[in-house]
């Protein structure tokens, strides 16, 4: 089974500052995914990248893939309250047809004003 | 466009009593997911249908889950007789194609006492 990691699990940091969360995962994979849940609420997509140094920005956040290092980052800067969430990484397989996502445990982001 | 609807949003029952949830995807969406979330981890993929079929299920416990997909719409998620270790959000949420994002409904969240 497809294992996937992610770190910090849990970042607090300033307004203002810029962080890394890291998703390691174990085996070939040809996509992933970024998404944010906000407490009590549902998963919504931030990016999809589907090729070895993929790039994808979105205001303050920025997602990267190296699919040779088995390695997305996504990128904060500037980090803003607004940013405060759960954010997940999910890898994707596609085994006999199905697309399946296995999704990291998450990293709890608390951005302190 | 209208997201993917999910009832309840909340239930209590208790252990090994029954239990089911509803799920309408995303018009035109042929591919819909039913993921359980325990509390402080990343989703898990408990099955996936095309359109009314089913095309992976080896991560669902079938001897107490099972879940259909009548008429390629609507999808009922089903936990007879559940257990303890069954206390979770239910997420489902479906995809318009393979390397899509997949949209995901609030969520049902059971609590067994």
């Amino acid at each position: 089974e497809l294992k996937v990691e992610q770190n910090p699990l849990f970042l607090s940091m300033q307004e203002g500052k810029n962080y890394t969360i890291y998703c390691n995962y174990s085996t070939t994979s040809d996509r992933l995914y970024w998404y944010r849940q906000d407490p009590g609420k549902s998963l919504e997509s931030l990016f999809v990248l589907l090729s070895n140094g993929a790039v994808k920005q979105e205001g303050r956040l920025m997602a990267s893939l190296d699919t040779k290092a088995r390695l997305s980052t996504l990128h904060i800067t500037a980090a803003v309250h607004d940013l405060s969430a759960t954010y997940f990484c999910a890898v994707g397989t596609q085994q006999t047809g199905a697309n399946n996502l296995f999704f990291g445990t998450g990293t709890r982001l608390t951005v302190i004003p | 466009e209208a997201g993917v609807a999910q009832s309840p949003r909340y239930k209590i029952i208790e252990k090994r009593q029954s239990v089911a949830f509803w799920c309408n995807p995303i018009s035109g969406h042929a591919t819909l997911y039913w993921y359980q979330q325990i509390l402080g981890q990343g989703p898990k993929l408990l099955i996936q249908f095309q359109n009314n079929g089913v095309v992976d299920d080896s991560q669902l416990p079938k001897d107490r889950f099972s879940a259909e997909r009548l008429k390629g719409v609507d999808s009922t998620l089903k936990i007879q007789p559940a257990k303890l270790e069954d206390s979770a959000v239910y997420l489902c949420a479906s995809s318009s194609g393979q390397v899509q994002p997949q949209h995901f409904g609030d969520g049902t969240r059971l609590s067994i006492l």
